[in-house]
């Protein structure tokens, strides 16, 4: 099946910082998903990004499904943006492969 | 517009027990997935029902059961619950593509 890789496993930034996550899957994917895990567990959506760019204000993504690929921009962090990013493939009938995530830590 | 719901949030089991968790999808989402999530770990696929049916199947043992409700609906039953059981359970909905998650279900096994 498909692997996905995300690095870094860990960041830590000082408020006001960008920062980019990285996330590699192993073969080509029809899907590909960012999620933000809140402390509280929930997974909140932030991309739905097979291919291309796209951007949700201090937050965009870009996905470079040829060279397996995608990546995760965060501008101007906030501390609000502290929790684990986590990138998910979709393998074959809608089954998703996530990675191990990357720990964020955004400091005041 | 209500998201993907799960019940209960907590729940605390013994060994040799079993669980219900329920899960009820986002209006107009017919494809439920279920997911484990370990601490420290990404969520690892369950089982996915489509139609009432399950229609794809993670590597996890015969013990994790579910069932998929005329109304989309759905619940993920596990018997005989271990120890390495506890983990928070995550439930997805979907219509195509993109996939939703509640906010889990937290189970302890003691």
């Amino acid at each position: 099946g498909i692997q996905v890789e995300q690095s870094p496993p860990d960041l830590i930034l000082q408020e006001g910082a960008n920062s980019t996550l990285r996330c590699n899957f192993s073969d080509s994917v029809n899907n590909l998903q960012w999620f933000h895990q809140n402390p509280w567990g929930q997974l909140i959506n932030l991309f739905y990004i097979p291919s291309g760019t796209k951007q949700n204000g201090r937050l965009s993504a870009t996905t470079v499904a040829t060279e397996r690929y995608s990546l995760l921009y965060i501008s101007s962090s906030q501390t609000t943006d502290s929790g684990v990013y986590f990138c998910a493939s979709m393998e074959y009938g809608n089954k998703l492969v996530f990675g191990a995530g990357t720990i964020l830590r955004v400091k005041s | 517009d209500a998201g993907v719901t799960q019940s209960p949030t907590h729940l605390i089991k013994t060994r040799g027990q079993q669980v219900t968790l329920r899960c009820s999808p986002k209006s107009g989402h017919d494809t439920v997935s279920w997911y484990q999530q370990a601490l420290g770990q990404g969520p690892q696929f369950i089982f996915q029902y489509y139609e009432e049916e399950e229609r794809q199947r993670g590597n996890f043992p015969d013990r994790f059961s579910g069932h998929q409700f005329p109304n989309y609906s759905s619940e993920l039953n596990v018997n005989a619950l271990l120890l390495g059981d506890s983990a928070l359970y995550l439930c997805a909905s979907s219509s195509t593509g993109e996939l939703f998650f509640g906010e889990g279900s937290r189970l302890t096994v003691l």
